[in-house]
């Protein structure tokens, strides 16, 4: 069965500095990854996702993740934090044949950021 | 493009009475999703659709939970006889068929049972 996992629950950074969130996924084959960011009451945005092709994709807000199959990893980074990036981070895993099958996501992490 | 859209946002109910939420995803979107997400977790999993064929309902908590998308197009979630331990944010969330797809979610409806 397909399971993530996220680490850490709660990852604290000062304004400016840079940011790794950590995910490792469990699947057979190659899995559909995705990155969501959740502010507080409301829905899920897509931060990124990858497919297939360069493990190392970009996506909105300046974050970008790079996927790494012999560690099971898709880490999200920022180089740079912005207070506005305080929220609640969800990787999640979906099969490869389809991108538009229910997802399995971690527990998520909450960033906190501080001036 | 109006984004997923769900009502109720919020929802207080007592124990023992039926809840029904709505969920409208993007019009071309013919996959639509249902998530719950308990406090300090993740979205998990609850059914889906392909325009109105429900492809899976295992997943379903309780056969007190139901879903239908008559149309094709919103969907509806039922819960009878509400538990405590219902309560939670759900989420509805649409995609296109097809392809190399991403799900698009709504704002949820916090459902809590008193």
């Amino acid at each position: 069965a397909q399971s993530v996992t996220q680490p850490d629950i709660h990852i604290t950074v000062s304004e400016g500095a840079s940011l790794e969130l950590r995910c490792n996924y469990s699947y057979g084959a190659t899995p559909y990854l995705f990155w969501y960011v959740q502010s507080p009451g409301q829905g899920l945005q897509l931060l990124l996702k990858y497919f297939s092709g360069d493990t190392l994709v970009q996506g909105i807000k300046g974050f970008e993740a790079e996927f790494k199959r012999s560690q099971s990893s898709f880490n999200l980074r920022k180089p740079s934090v912005h207070w506005s990036d305080a929220a609640e981070y969800f990787c999640a895993v979906g099969p490869n044949y389809s991108g538009n099958t229910p997802l399995v996501f971690g527990k998520g992490t909450r960033l906190s950021v501080i001036a | 493009d109006t984004g997923v859209s769900q009502n109720p946002r919020h929802k207080i109910t007592k124990r023992g009475q039926n809840v029904t939420f709505r969920c409208d995803p993007i019009s071309e979107h013919n996959r639509l999703y249902w998530y719950r997400q308990t406090l300090g977790q993740g979205p998990e999993f609850l059914t889906y659709f392909q325009n109105e064929a429900q492809l899976e309902k295992s997943r379903l908590l309780s056969d007190r939970f139901s879903a239908e998308r008559p149309k094709g197009s919103f969907s509806t979630l039922e819960i009878q006889r509400t538990e405590q331990g219902d309560s939670a944010m759900y989420l509805c969330a649409s995609s296109p068929s097809g392809g190399n797809h991403e799900q698009y979610f709504g704002p949820g409806t916090r459902l809590t049972v008193t």
